[in-house]
């Protein structure tokens, strides 16, 4: 079945850098969009950011723009969120997602990022 | 940007009745409207795709309907396992993606 399995949150200072993970099992990792939906504690969702299957093209959130950078690579079935200069509120869960059925129809279980001082 | 717009925050309902959840959007998006539940600690999960196909797996008791800016979630009877916060979601603006701000189904 479907796995995908976030890693690298944690706590960083305002201005600071982290790297996400997201690796994937279960379906033809490069056949697939591939998204970042954030979630901040309390609130609702969020889209980050996505990246098509080949050849990538590349959408990112206004909010977001110029600090995250998205990436995959396909020979490893791993999509990545670089994210620099950090603030508080960037602080949340970060899920990886796949698209299918015109919707985000896969989710992982999330990650915690906590932007504080 | 459109923005999803979804009514009640909150429904209050007890096992057994039939809960309506209303998502309106700023502009038509047409039919590319999604429904997700999520329960807490969990990630969310999906029901509906384009604004009245059910995802596979989701039982016949929710229906969405709707297009161009109304839209409806229908859970015909309610079951335990149901009581969940409820988003929409609109594609038709791509790649720019929105969601709703959610309506929690609490039990009565």
């Amino acid at each position: 079945q479907v796995q995908l399995v976030e890693s690298g949150g944690g706590l960083v200072k305002p201005g600071g850098s982290l790297r996400l993970s997201c690796s994937a099992s279960g379906f033809i990792f490069s056949d697939y969009y591939m998204y970042w939906i954030r979630q901040a504690p309390g609130k609702g969702l969020e889209w980050v950011s996505h990246i098509s299957n080949s050849a990538p093209t590349i959408y990112y959130a206004d909010s977001v723009k110029g600090r995250f950078t998205i990436s995959r690579d396909n020979a490893e079935n791993s999509l990545y969120l670089q994210m620099n200069s950090l603030r508080a509120e960037d602080t949340a869960v970060y899920y990886c997602a796949t698209d299918c059925l015109n919707s985000i129809c896969y989710w992982g279980q999330g990650t915690l990022v906590t932007v504080s001082s | 940007e459109i923005v999803l717009t979804q009514s009640p925050a909150t429904l209050s309902l007890s096992p057994g009745e039939r809960a309506t959840l209303s998502c309106r959007a700023s502009q038509s998006v047409s039919s590319f409207l999604v429904w997700y539940q999520q329960k807490p600690g969990q990630a969310p999960r999906l029901l509906i795709y384009d604004a009245s196909n059910r995802a596979p797996g989701i039982p016949a008791r929710f229906s969405g309907s709707g297009s161009g800016t109304d839209f409806t979630l229908t859970i015909s009877s309610l079951e335990p396992e149901d009581f969940a916060v409820y988003y929409c979601q609109q594609r038709s603006n791509w790649p720019e993606l929105t969601f709703g701000g959610g309506t929690k189904v609490e039990i009565k």
